[in-house]
């Protein structure tokens, strides 16, 4: 079955730098790639995600880029404000009815 | 629409003691699951359904049992708590397997 990797797990910037969440994939036949925010004490909630016909997506200041050749895809955050403070989970899910398998997740903490 | 909703959002249990975690959503999706968030485990996933009358198994299914007779609804049953299980539980929703997931708002379950 597919597995994903994610890095780092925690990761500290400078309000206003750029964050970057890295995650690697494993299996080949994965289209699907979802990226899910999840604030301290709250419930995920998806912030963006990319398909594998599409090598790069924005939205405002989120932006996904998928290599396919190398399996990973990551997660650009630029100008962080204290509010992009929160756990970062990625996740991929193979062509056909087979289930998201999510990375562990990378704490995100900007500090003002 | 109130989306996804989880009851209790806290249970205490005792080794042994059985319950069931409520969940239901109004949006009429088709596809429902059932994770687990442990401390630097990410999301795991118990189980799944991809519409009424079908289930299956996630990555860390035993201990638990689910149904689903209705489109709405897809409780979550712990057999025999264990203190493994103490863990937060969130319920998830969406029209298909590779289409945005909405959490409920999770259930935090202590096993003594």
């Amino acid at each position: 079955g597919e597995n994903v990797e994610q890095h780092p797990s925690t990761l500290s910037v400078q309000e206003g730098d750029s964050a970057v969440i890295k995650c690697t994939y494993s299996d080949s036949a994965s289209n699907y790639f979802p990226w899910y925010k999840q604030e301290l004490g709250k419930r995920p909630q998806l912030i963006i995600d990319i398909r594998s016909n599409v090598g790069e997506k924005k939205d405002q200041r989120i932006a996904v880029t998928l290599n396919k050749t190398a399996k990973h895809f990551s997660l650009h955050i630029t100008e962080t404000q204290p509010e992009d403070s929160a756990v970062y989970f990625c996740a991929a899910s193979i062509r056909g009815n087979t289930p998201l398998v999510f990375g562990k997740g990378t704490r995100l903490s900007v500090i003002a | 629409n109130a989306g996804v909703t989880q009851t209790p959002k806290f249970q205490v249990l005792k080794t042994g003691q059985s319950m069931t975690l409520q969940c239901a959503q109004d949006m009429n999706h088709e596809y429902m699951s059932w994770y687990r968030q442990d401390p630097g485990m990410g999301l795991r996933l118990i189980h799944y359904s991809v519409g009424a009358g079908i289930t299956d198994q996630g990555e860390v299914p035993n201990g638990y049992n689910v149904s689903r007779s209705t489109t709405e609804d897809f409780p979550l049953r712990l057999l025999s708590a264990a203190p493994s299980q103490t863990s937060v539980y969130f319920c998830a929703s969406s029209y298909s397997m590779q289409e945005t997931q909405y959490f409920g708002p999770g259930t935090r379950l202590l096993v003594l």
